[in-house]
């Protein structure tokens, strides 16, 4: 299993520049969610997914959008990036009802945005 | 090692020393914590979890206190070692909201 997979590593977007931050997991979880990370901060939810079909908005969704249209896949859409939504964006996933250790996170995508 | 709250941000302590590190929750609703570690430029690790139920779990090295009357969590690590330095986190779950709730983190520095 690769587990949860984040693509790109790093990205810089210029203001109003649109862009989709690719997450991928192959232990068929049913849960994904994508966090924030601002410098010295714990993560901050932004969407999450409780099956394929199925999104909800968490503490911070605006500005983002998310669409689960398979299991494995849940991108992360910026459709308009503002320097606000610099950060470090993390997927994770886990089985429905589980948390804890079946919780996976994936490396991360650090976004600048000037 | 020293008893810090998340308002105090890094703590340092001599390697072999006992690491203590304190987190402070809200939600009363909340029936499931967890303390993750974070690594430079890696994603959270879990560590260890402890369910509102108990007030006490051991794992290796480390153990979890919470006290739910003072909505106090507490990572402890017992003889720190160079590979701890890390910033750590708490973490709540609420089961009905199905949301994982961070706290701020502690930087856990230690010194050879």
């Amino acid at each position: 299993n690769a587990g949860v997979t984040q693509t790109p590593k790093f990205q810089v977007l210029k203001t109003g520049q649109s862009m989709t931050l690719q997450c991928a997991q192959d232990m068929n979880h049913e849960y994904m969610s994508w966090y924030r990370q601002d410098p010295g901060m714990g993560l901050r939810l932004i969407h999450y997914s409780v099956g394929a079909g199925i999104t909800d908005q968490g503490e911070v969704p605006n500005g983002y959008n998310v669409s689960r249209s398979t299991t494995e896949d849940f991108p992360l859409r910026l459709l308009s990036a503002a320097p606000s939504q610099t950060s470090v964006y993390f997927c994770a996933s886990r089985p429905q009802g589980g948390a804890g250790e079946t919780q996976y996170f994936g490396p991360g995508t650090r976004l600048l945005v000037l | 090692g020293e008893s810090v709250g998340l308002h105090l941000p890094t703590l340092s302590v001599q390697e072999g020393d006992n690491s203590i590190i304190n987190c402070a929750y809200s939600n009363s609703a909340s029936d499931y914590f967890i303390w993750y570690k974070q690594e430079s430029g890696k994603g959270p690790q879990f560590i260890i979890d402890i369910r509102s139920n108990m007030d006490k779990r051991q794992g290796q090295r480390v153990t979890v206190l919470l006290n739910k009357t003072v909505k106090h969590l507490s990572l402890q690590i017992a003889a720190t070692q160079p590979g701890d330095s890390a910033v750590y986190f708490c973490a709540d779950f609420n089961n009905a909201g199905n949301m994982l709730t961070f706290g701020g983190g502690t930087r856990l520095m230690v010194k050879p």
